[in-house]
């Protein structure tokens, strides 16, 4: 199982333009998400998804798209990029179950700069 | 105020140290609790769930607190390899989300 893999792992943008970032997990979770880590704030929701067809906002959405058309793939686009989105962004995944099986598995996550 | 919040640290400590964290939540409908560790310039991978009567992992005991809304981490005999960012993570009843805090930095010096 490769788990949860992210391309790529470094971009930089300039201003204005637009990119999507891969994520994919080959462990059929039904629940996906998007995290933008930065200094001193923790990890930001960005968006999720809890099964193909059907995502959902999280805490900072505002400048990035998603769609889940399969199960494995969870693409986050960026429309037009702006310096304040300059983090490390990080795809996730686990199962819809509970007690335990709330682990999230986090992909190696992608640094993207914008200029 | 953050829904989770943790004293960014740095803890400093010397090999074979006990070290604590504290992580306090802010909504009492917050129902699971998990300690997730972050190497530099990795993902972050969970450590331990955190139950109501307390557990412990070989060096690692955590404990919640429901009343006073805080759990904790303690960390026996510190290893060089225990170095790394802690991030408590909570999750309210019924939501699908987990809060991150924003991770509280450990150190261990031989």
């Amino acid at each position: 199982n490769a788990g949860v893999t992210q391309t790529p792992k470094f971009q930089v943008l300039k201003t204005g333009q637009s990119m999507t970032l891969q994520c994919a997990q080959d462990m059929n979770h039904e629940y996906m998400s998007w995290y933008r880590q930065d200094p001193g704030m923790g990890l930001r929701l960005i968006h999720y998804s809890v099964g193909a067809g059907i995502t959902d906002q999280g805490e900072v959405p505002n400048g990035y798209n998603v769609s889940r058309s399969t199960t494995e793939d969870f693409p986050l686009r960026l429309l037009s990029a702006a310096p304040s989105q300059t983090s490390v962004y990080f795809c996730a995944s686990r199962t819809a179950g509970g007690g335990s099986f709330y682990e999230q598995y986090f992909g190696p996550g992608t640094r993207l700069t914008v200029t | 105020r953050k829904e989770v919040e943790q004293d960014p640290g740095p803890f400093n400590v010397p090999e074979g140290a006990t070290v604590a964290f504290n992580c306090t939540y802010s909504n009492s409908a917050s129902q699971s609790f998990f300690w997730y560790r972050q190497d530099c310039r990795k993902e972050p991978k969970l450590l331990m769930s955190v139950y109501s009567s307390g557990n412990e992992d070989g060096r690692f005991t955590a404990q919640l607190n429901r009343a006073s809304q805080y759990i904790s981490l303690l960390i026996r005999d510190s290893k060089l390899s225990d170095s790394a960012t802690y991030l408590c993570v909570v999750r309210m009843d019924s939501s699908y989300k987990l809060i991150f805090g924003s991770g509280t930095r450990l150190l261990v010096r031989p």
